[in-house]
């Protein structure tokens, strides 16, 4: 079955800092992996997806994950963390690719917590 | 693109009682979904929807639960004989049929649910 894990239940870093935000995933077949950002008592907003080409994808904010095929890695990254990126992260997997809902499989998110 | 609309935003009710959410997607998005996510969990698929067909539904998706498109366009989700356990928020999200998998889905910002 398809999934995704987020080891880290929260990550804290300090503006201006980087910051990467850890997800590894187990998947049949190519792996479709999507980054999405939920704010408090908001939806899921997308950041980004790779689905195939180069491993580093760029998203919106700044955001960019990095696919690494042998680690089943898709962590997130930005150079330098906002205070306003403070948020719950979730990383997901598309489900099987005979399943025609392509619906989507969250892992648990991560808390960011940018301090100033 | 007003983006996917949900409404109520939020729901406070007694248990035992029924309880229906509506759901506007994006204009022409032909695929459409229900999720419920839990605190502290990420999102977990519950049906999907593409056009006016209910093509998949989730084992979490109890025979309390039904979910309707009639005309392809809004959904409605409702639950009777609502139990603590239902208690948590509805998230619909919507994508076009173009591109298959590789195009993200747009989440609303959900109904919160709580049974009293």
């Amino acid at each position: 079955a398809q999934s995704v894990a987020q080891p880290e239940d929260q990550v804290n870093v300090a503006e201006g800092n980087p910051l990467t935000v850890k997800c590894t995933y187990s998947v049949s077949g190519n792996p479709y992996l999507f980054w999405y950002v939920q704010y408090p008592n908001r939806g899921l907003q997308f950041l980004l997806k790779y689905i195939t080409g180069d491993n580093l994808v760029k998203g919106s904010y700044g955001f960019e994950a990095e696919f690494n095929k042998s680690q089943t890695s898709f962590h997130l990254k930005k150079p330098s963390a906002l205070v306003s990126d403070s948020a719950l992260y979730f990383c997901a997997v598309r489900d099987l690719p005979m399943d025609s809902s392509y619906k989507l499989i969250f892992g648990s998110g991560t808390r960011l917590l940018v301090r100033p | 693109d007003t983006g996917v609309s949900q409404n109520p935003r939020h729901k406070i009710t007694k248990r035992g009682q029924n309880v229906t959410f509506r759901c506007d997607p994006i204009s022409e998005h032909n695929r459409l979904y229900w999720y419920r996510q839990t605190l502290g969990q990420g999102p977990e698929f519950l049906t999907y929807f593409q056009n006016e067909a209910q093509l998949e539904k989730s084992r979490l998706l109890s025979d309390r639960f039904s979910a309707e498109r009639p005309k392809g366009s809004f959904s409605t989700l409702e639950i009777q004989r609502t139990e603590q356990g239902d208690s948590a928020m509805y998230l619909c999200a919507s994508s076009p049929e173009s591109g298959q998998a590789l195009q993200p889905q747009h989440f609303g910002d959900g109904t919160r649910l709580s049974i009293l």
